[in-house]
C-alpha cells in the first residue's frame, strides 16, 4: 500500500497563509490524493482532494507536485478555526477500498 | 439530514463484557468503515466493509467483529471487552467512487474496566 509521511506537528500565526505537506513517493497512477482534517473532539472532516491538477475550494487549495510524489495543502488565512490534526491519504486506486489515515500534522494556530 | 449516526455515544465495560456499536447512514453508501482512535494517535482501521453482506479486516481487526446485514447499517461487535480496547471509535461511509467523500459519525467513547 502506498504511504504518506507528514510533519507530527506545525504552527502558523493567525492570518497567515499555512502550507502543510505530505509525501507520498509510492504513488500509484490510480491514487487519489484526500486531505482531511480532526477539529478536537470531533470526527474527521473532508477538505479537498485531487489527482494530478491543483485543486481550490472554499477551504483551501491542494498543490500536486508534477511527479506527483509531495503535495501541499494551502490554507490561505488561517484562523484560530483551523487548529487541528490534518490527515493526508490516498485513495489506492479503483478495486482497493482501504482508507488508511496516518498520525497526521497536528496544525497550531498563533494568535 | 442525519448523515452518520453511532450508538452508544459513551459506554463503559467490564472485562469481558460484550457489546456492539451501530452505525447507520442514511446516503445509500455502499463503502462503511469502522476505525479506532487512542488518546494523541490517528486513526486505524479495524473493518471495512464495500456493500451488504461484506466485511473485510482493516489494520487492527483481532477482537472485532462485524456484520452488514442492511446496507445503510454496520455492526461493530466486543465479544470479550479488554482495556486495550478502551478507545474512541469512529465510522464513516462513502460511495464507491474514488473520489467519494468520507463522512464521519460522531464517535463512540469506549471505556473497559
Amino acid at each position: 500500500d502506498a504511504k504518506t509521511t507528514q510533519p507530527n506537528s506545525m504552527e502558523s500565526n493567525e492570518e497567515e497563509p499555512v502550507h502543510l505537506p505530505c509525501n507520498h513517493s509510492t504513488i500509484s497512477g490510480t491514487d487519489y490524493i484526500h486531505w482531511y482534517r480532526q477539529l478536537p473532539s470531533q470526527g474527521p472532516e473532508y477538505v479537498i482532494h485531487g489527482l494530478t491538477s491543483n485543486v481550490n475550494n472554499r477551504m483551501a487549495s491542494l498543490a500536486i507536485a508534477e511527479d506527483r510524489k509531495s503535495s501541499t495543502l494551502i490554507l490561505h488565512r488561517a484562523t484560530l478555526r483551523d487548529a487541528a490534526v490534518y490527515y493526508c491519504i490516498l485513495s489506492l486506486g479503483f478495486g482497493n477500498e482501504k482508507l488508511t489515515f496516518g498520525t497526521g500534522t497536528r496544525l497550531t494556530i498563533i494568535p | 439530514n442525519a448523515g452518520v449516526t453511532q450508538t452508544p455515544k459513551f459506554r463503559v465495560l467490564k472485562t469481558g463484557q460484550s457489546m456492539t456499536l451501530l452505525c447507520a447512514q442514511d446516503m445509500n453508501h455502499e463503502y462503511m468503515y469502522w476505525y479506532r482512535q487512542d488518546p494523541g494517535m490517528g486513526l486505524r482501521l479495524i473493518h471495512y466493509s464495500v456493500g451488504e453482506g461484506t466485511t473485510a479486516k482493516g489494520e487492527v481487526p483481532d477482537g472485532y467483529n462485524v456484520s452488514r446485514l442492511k446496507k445503510q447499517n454496520f455492526l461493530l461487535g466486543l465479544e470479550s471487552a479488554a482495556p486495550s480496547q478502551t478507545s474512541v471509535y469512529f465510522c464513516a461511509s462513502r460511495t464507491s467512487v474514488d473520489t467519494g467523500e468520507l463522512f464521519f459519525g460522531e464517535g463512540s467513547r469506549l471505556t473497559v474496566l
